[in-house]
């Protein structure tokens, strides 16, 4: 059974700081690995979607990276701002029994606050 | 274009009673899948439909259940609630194919049963 474990659950850094959120998974057998962030209250956002044969994935001040023979992916997050105080959520797409795409398992969340 | 929405975005319901839940996907895509949201256990899967058919489905009770329309638009529905129902219940939807894709998030609908 796929089990996503995300380290810290929680961290505090001053503006400016660069920054890297750990996901880990049990199974290697997966489609892909998202990760989103998600403000309080409301629903998520993607951020980046990394594909089982891509190691890395970068959108502006963000770079995942994805070791599918480890279990491991890492949010890198460059310079980082008061707006980007969230939780952020790392989810790996399983691959079903015969190759077909399984549903979304996620981790509990890494909750990020941003001092000024 | 528009993103996904649901209806109605709040909801109290007392123990016993049944609820439905509406999501409808961004245009062009044809898989909407459905999560619940608690503090305790995070986020949990319930279930995926393509095309009208459930796809995948997660480890919930029968009281639980969902379709989806011709036009992609889904329902869940709960019947006989109980106080653990009480979460974020939240849809999201992607164009589904053979290839994977980005899953896209509705706001959700916040579900407090008495």
């Amino acid at each position: 059974k796929q089990e996503v474990t995300q380290i810290p659950a929680a961290l505090s850094v001053p503006e400016g700081e660069n920054l890297v959120l750990n996901c880990s998974f049990t199974d290697s057998a997966i489609y892909n690995l998202q990760w989103f962030r998600q403000d309080p209250g409301k629903g998520l956002t993607s951020l980046l979607l990394i594909q089982s044969s891509q190691r890395e994935q970068t959108s502006g001040r963000l770079n995942a990276s994805l070791d599918k023979s480890s279990g491991r992916s890492t949010l890198y997050i460059a310079a980082s701002q008061p707006g980007d105080s969230a939780t952020y959520l790392c989810a790996v797409r399983a691959l079903n029994y015969g190759g077909s795409q399984g549903n979304l398992i996620f981790g509990k969340g890494t909750k990020l606050s941003v001092k000024p | 274009k528009a993103g996904v929405t649901q209806t109605p975005r709040y909801l109290i319901k007392t123990r016993g009673q049944q609820v439905t839940l509406s999501c409808s996907p961004i245009s062009g895509h044809r898989s909407v899948s459905w999560y619940q949201q608690t503090p305790g256990q995070g986020l949990q899967f319930l279930f995926e439909y393509f095309s009208e058919t459930q796809r995948n489905k997660g480890n919930f009770p029968g009281r639980f259940s969902g379709r989806q329309f011709s036009n992609s638009r889904s329902e869940m529905n709960v019947s006989t609630l109980e106080l653990g129902d009480s979460a974020l219940y939240l849809c999201a939807s992607r164009t589904g194919g053979l290839y994977t894709d980005t899953q896209y998030f509705g706001p959700g609908t916040r579900l407090t049963v008495l």
